[in-house]
């Protein structure tokens, strides 16, 4: 089946470094890619959802000056994390659609960031 | 998209089936009933999904009553592995997938 992966799986940084992290659809193409965020013992939260080329579009009380997201094409997507605090510790997800939204969804397997 | 209730836990003994079920009075007529389930500490995986026909894979059942304001999932011999949350959630074109708190299954031995 289709997969979707993630890099780094889990990175560990100091407080006000910039981390990215990758999302990528490794045998079907992702024409929207969307981002989550899940901290502990909560559900998903969607942060942003973007789609090959263009800007995305960020949820509401999502900085989009601090979570950078490039889809540069359509296997790839980025979530860049700048000047990190601890409250951004979390578990990143991302979900990659390759079609119509109807279609089965793929979720990353996750990216844990630690902000010491 | 419609909001889903879901009770949140439920568990069952090993081998049997456990009936999940979900409550979305408020669903659309062009609104799908997705079910995922997270393990710890991993991503959600996807299950199944519907409209209005109840639906069978290697995974799961999904029934949707007539109304479509409600939905049950049946995994028909649980594992220990089946342990996770599951999510019913209810979307249309937007696809955005918003995640309630689910229902987590505990499968006892």
């Amino acid at each position: 089946g289709a997969v979707v992966s993630q890099h780094p799986s889990w990175v560990i940084c100091k407080s006000g470094t910039s981390v990215k992290i990758e999302c990528r659809s490794l045998d079907f193409q992702a024409t929207t890619m969307f981002w989550y965020r899940q901290f502990p013992k909560q559900s998903l939260m969607l942060m942003a959802t973007s789609n090959e080329g263009s800007k995305a579009t960020y949820e509401q009380g999502v900085e989009k000056d601090k979570f950078l997201i490039n889809h540069a094409s359509l296997t790839l997507s980025t979530l860049t994390v700048t000047s990190a605090h601890p409250e951004d510790s979390s578990f990143y997800i991302c979900r990659a659609q390759q079609g119509a939204s109807t279609d089965t969804q793929y979720f990353g397997p996750g990216t844990r960031l630690t902000v010491l | 998209d419609a909001k889903t209730t879901q009770p949140p836990s439920m568990d069952c003994a090993e081998g049997r089936a456990a009936n999940l079920p979900c409550n979305h009075s408020t669903i659309s007529g062009n609104e799908y009933v997705y079910w995922y389930r997270q393990i710890h500490s991993q991503g959600p995986q996807y299950i199944i999904h519907g409209l209005k026909n109840n639906e069978t894979n290697e995974m799961a059942s999904l029934i949707i009553t007539e109304d479509r304001k409600s939905s049950t999932l049946i995994l028909p011999h649980a594992t220990l592995r089946d342990t996770a949350v599951y999510y019913c959630i209810v979307t249309g074109a937007n696809s955005k997938l918003t995640f309630g708190k689910g229902i987590t299954l505990s499968v006892r031995p």
